[in-house]
């Protein structure tokens, strides 16, 4: 079975251009997250999705990130314009909301975003 | 609010030594606690889980008890692997955040031969 599949794995961009970044979770997985991790941190969220929905966003700077979930399945997470601080690494997650209340999310390698 | 607190690393060990890697939580209620690992050029995988106190979470030779009187979760093994070395994040969730994983800053940790 596939796993959380994440592109690209690595971006470097220069400071006020936009950058998206592309999610695909497992099969059946209704449930995705968009955590962010800095440098010697833990991974924080940003967004999460019930299906297309997102039903926690609180964490996620509204004034430059967007995500979406077009028919519950795939997800994109877009910044514009990016900022030095955004330098991270990305990470998607996804559950069956079965497995949510136990915590086993899967994660996905990571994008690597670098701002210039 | 709810936060993990992990011993700082990087911990270097030799092979079949005994690791401790000391977590802490603040949490209301009664919070579901977690330890992920991140393997080099991975993502981040379960490791083990306790979902009420005294539980104890076991998986690869891993362990650690969910401490409610110490609000504790510290990971042990007994013997380490070269291919132990990874880095650990202890994670908590709880209904008064909608059970989304609260992560530690995590622990790097070497195991030479």
């Amino acid at each position: 079975e596939a796993g959380v599949v994440q592109s690209p794995r690595y971006k470097i961009i220069e400071k006020k251009q936009p950058v998206a970044f592309w999610c695909n979770p497992i099969s059946g997985h209704n449930t995705l997250y968009w955590y962010r991790q800095n440098l010697g941190q833990g991974p924080e969220l940003l967004i999460r999705y019930e299906n297309e929905e997102a039903v926690d966003d609180s964490q996620l700077p509204k004034d430059r990130f967007s995500a979406e979930r077009l028919k519950g399945v795939d997800s994109t997470l877009k910044i514009q314009p990016a900022e030095l601080g955004d330098s991270a690494v990305y990470l998607c997650a996804s559950s069956l909301d079965s497995t949510r209340r136990t915590g086993e999310l899967f994660f996905g390698e990571g994008s690597r975003l670098t701002v210039l | 609010g709810n936060s993990v607190t992990q011993m700082e690393g990087p911990v270097t060990l030799s092979e079949e030594a005994f690791l401790t890697i000391n977590c802490t939580y603040t949490a209301t209620g009664y919070p579901s606690l977690f330890w992920y690992v991140q393997y080099p050029g991975e993502g981040l995988q379960l490791l083990l889980k306790a979902t009420k106190a005294d539980d104890k979470g076991s998986n690869k030779g891993f362990e650690a008890t969910y401490r409610k009187e110490t609000t504790s979760f510290h990971l042990e093994k007994g013997s380490v692997q070269v291919s132990d070395s990874a880095v650990y994040f202890c994670a908590l969730s709880a209904s008064n955040s909608g059970y989304a994983l609260n992560f530690g800053k995590g622990t790097s940790l070497l195991v030479t031969p």
